[in-house]
């Protein structure tokens, strides 16, 4: 139990168009699920909080209006990329917090490449 | 502040040797949670242990063993007989109690296992 699912889990697009990874936990409700981005041979840095039904919290430095988040089901968080640009090129893993259990489970992350 | 500090960047060892990731962590709470996961070249985390800041007991499982030391605030993580799988990026990471449950990474130990 508490899967996590990452789609896509790797995508290529052109400088300027936008990319939204999907972020599902499979067989457990999520209230709240985080982003984070590592770039190459780098740590994880958390980029967001996304919480069901209220605006995500974002972390200094991580503007909100270039990457889009949607936490509108229990199940379902969306980060959109938009006006995407070389160096948002990076691996995007969220994971989600099993409430019940105070735990969190990562999902298989997404890499992203920006021509 | 909240801080993780993974000093080895890279280590390297032959298989069958023991070695020693460490960890160490920086918070003014008196509940928190370290964590270890392992990152293979796949990208995909996978959970290792969590230890709540009240529980200094050391932990075994097969050969992975973790010294939980709160006097040196430290956590560090032996593998035993290593093996050529174990060949990863190590991270240590804490969540304190107003962290929101997002997790604070070190900058990840890379360990290269060589037959």
């Amino acid at each position: 139990g508490a899967v996590v699912s990452q789609h896509p889990s790797w995508v290529i697009c052109k400088s300027g168009t936008s990319v939204k990874i999907e972020c599902r936990s499979l067989d457990f409700q999520a209230t709240t699920m985080f982003w984070y981005r590592q770039f190459p041979k780098q740590s994880l840095m958390l980029m967001a909080t996304s919480n069901e039904g209220s605006k995500a919290t974002y972390e200094q430095g991580v503007e909100k209006d270039k990457f889009l988040i949607n936490h509108a089901s229990l199940t379902l968080s969306t980060l959109t990329v938009t006006s995407a640009h070389p160096e948002d090129s990076s691996f995007y893993i969220c994971s989600a917090r099993l409430d019940s259990h105070n735990e969190q489970f990562f999902g298989p992350g997404t890499r992203l490449t920006v021509l | 502040a909240q801080k993780v500090t993974q000093a080895q960047t890279e280590i390297s060892v032959v298989e069958k040797e023991d070695v020693t990731l460490d960890c160490v962590y920086e918070t003014r709470d008196t509940t928190y949670y370290l964590f270890w996961y392992k990152q293979p070249p796949s990208g995909e985390l996978v959970f290792l242990i969590r230890r709540n800041s009240f529980d200094e007991q050391n932990e075994i499982s097969g050969r992975y063993s973790w010294n939980f030391q709160k006097s040196t605030s430290s956590f560090n993580f032996t593998i035993t007989a290593s093996q050529v799988v174990d060949s990863a990026v190590y991270f240590c990471a804490l969540k304190w109690s107003n962290s929101g449950y997002a997790l604070n990474f070190g900058k990840g130990t890379s360990l290269l296992v060589t037959p």
